[in-house]
């Protein structure tokens, strides 16, 4: 069963424009984890997100979570073109070494 | 240091054959895991191995099998090969576990014909 579900499934943007994209899931977790993936190749973590935090940057990237909701974005500010990919969230099911379960992903399109 | 390396990167195999493909991990990973990325089921995971143990199991038949050595390489077994087992076969290192991120590796594209 899928644990985690990333919302839109397509974003199509300008370039310099932000990009946000939503996780939701379903049961209690230990961390949060977003992943990017350019064109069938393997996926590269991006950040971790524990469950006792509530925002985490690196570079353009800031990911939030909302254990209340259930729930996590992903915002990419001043997008560029390199940042067309696939995005997906994966998350555990609450204990220390769990199996992650992957979304479907969102589709991101920047558009130079 | 040098990621993940799985091999081989491509293959073309026949309904009923079999299949074994080989990842080896970061230096110093324990944990290895596999997922099958197909464009209709996103991606599933497999299994996964920590010291040589299997440590947690996905919903794939049994024709589906892995192992770990002791160095952490691993590979995973596909047998008695199905269409539908045409996909990206993902490998993912991680120290201790995914709850650590997972590094992962290109990937093994199987076309079964």
């Amino acid at each position: 069963s899928q644990q985690g579900e990333e919302d839109p499934q397509a974003l199509s943007i300008q370039e310099g424009e932000n990009a946000t994209m939503n996780c939701s899931y379903k049961t209690s977790i230990n961390n949060l984890q977003w992943y990017r993936q350019n064109s069938g190749r393997g996926l590269v973590h991006l950040i971790l997100i524990r469950s006792n935090e509530r925002e985490k940057h690196s570079g353009r990237l800031r990911v939030t979570l909302d254990t209340s909701k259930k729930s996590s974005s992903l915002l990419i500010t001043a997008s560029r073109a390199a940042d067309t990919a696939s995005y997906f969230c994966a998350t555990d099911a609450g204990t220390s070494y769990d199996k992650v379960i992957f979304g479907p992903g969102t589709s991101l399109s920047v558009i130079p | 240091k040098a990621g993940v390396t799985q091999t081989p990167r491509y293959l073309i195999k026949t309904r009923g054959q079999q299949v074994t493909l080989s990842c080896s991990p970061i230096s110093g990973h324990r944990s290895v895991s596999w997922y099958q990325q197909t464009p209709g089921q996103g991606l599933q995971f497999l299994f996964e191995y920590f010291s040589e143990t299997q440590r947690n199991k996905g919903n794939f038949p049994g024709r589906f099998s892995g192992r770990q050595f002791s160095n952490s390489r691993s590979e995973m077994n596909v047998s008695t090969l199905e269409l539908g087992d045409s996909a990206l076969y993902l490998c993912a290192s991680s120290l201790a576990g995914a709850n650590y991120g997972y590094t992962f590796g290109s990937g093994t594209r199987l076309t079964v014909v």
